[in-house]
């Protein structure tokens, strides 16, 4: 069955440095999402990407959060500075394109800052 | 998109039929309920979704009121792998946002 890569598993980093996730959804899925799981909470959505580009970034923290998706297949999302409220999953899924189909999740990466 | 309202948390014996239940009852025409499970330490895992007929699948089957205010979702045999969490959620699809809930946790017991 096909699944949704992400990496790495784990991270840690020290508050004010960058760190960045990597997701490849599944081969042909045009959208793909970006969440964020606070530990007890259900996962938010941070970006939506349709292909190349952006549908909706309204969640993400722009002034330190970025994400892209340049040939419309992999993506990532990059954090700088990180901060020590960044801790959580970090969770990337894909769907064939939008409409009524299920979203695959990636495992996740969960970040700890310290 | 609307809202929903799920239980905290159930439990459920090994091997019999575990019913989650969810309220929506501002749902409007073209909004589907679906559902989205997440066992611990892994991605949410896509369950089944509806309209308003009754579906069922490999999974699980879902059942949607007639007034669509509410919905169940069936595990027929629970087993302990089913233990997580379960999201219900309402979708209109298109360029809109799935929106997770804090969902109902589910444990089944031996």
């Amino acid at each position: 069955e096909a699944e949704v890569a992400q990496s790495p598993r784990y991270k840690i980093t020290e508050k004010s440095q960058a760190v960045a996730f990597w997701c490849d959804p599944i081969s042909g899925h045009a959208t793909l999402y970006w969440y964020r799981q606070i530990l007890g909470q259900g996962p938010e959505l941070l970006v939506q990407f349709q292909d190349e580009s952006v549908v909706d970034d309204s969640q993400l923290p722009k002034d330190r959060f970025s994400a892209e998706r340049l040939k419309g297949v992999d993506s990532t999302l990059k954090i700088q500075p990180a901060e020590l409220g960044d801790s959580a999953m970090y969770l990337c899924a894909s769907s064939p394109r939008t409409g009524h189909y299920g979203y695959t999740f990636g495992s996740g990466t969960r970040l700890t800052v310290v | 998109d609307a809202k929903t309202t799920q239980p905290t948390s159930m439990d459920c014996a090994e091997g019999r039929a575990a019913n989650l239940p969810c309220n929506h009852s501002t749902i409007s025409g073209n909004e589907y309920v679906y559902w989205y499970r997440q066992i611990h330490s892994q991605g949410p895992q896509y369950i089944i979704h509806g309209l308003k007929n009754n579906e069922t699948n490999e999974m699980a089957s879902l059942i949607i009121t007639e007034d669509r205010k509410s919905s169940t979702l069936i595990l027929p045999h629970a087993t302990l792998r089913d233990t997580a969490v379960y999201y219900c959620i309402i979708f209109s699809g298109g360029y809109n946002k799935l929106i997770f809930g804090a969902g109902t946790r589910l444990a089944v017991h031996p």
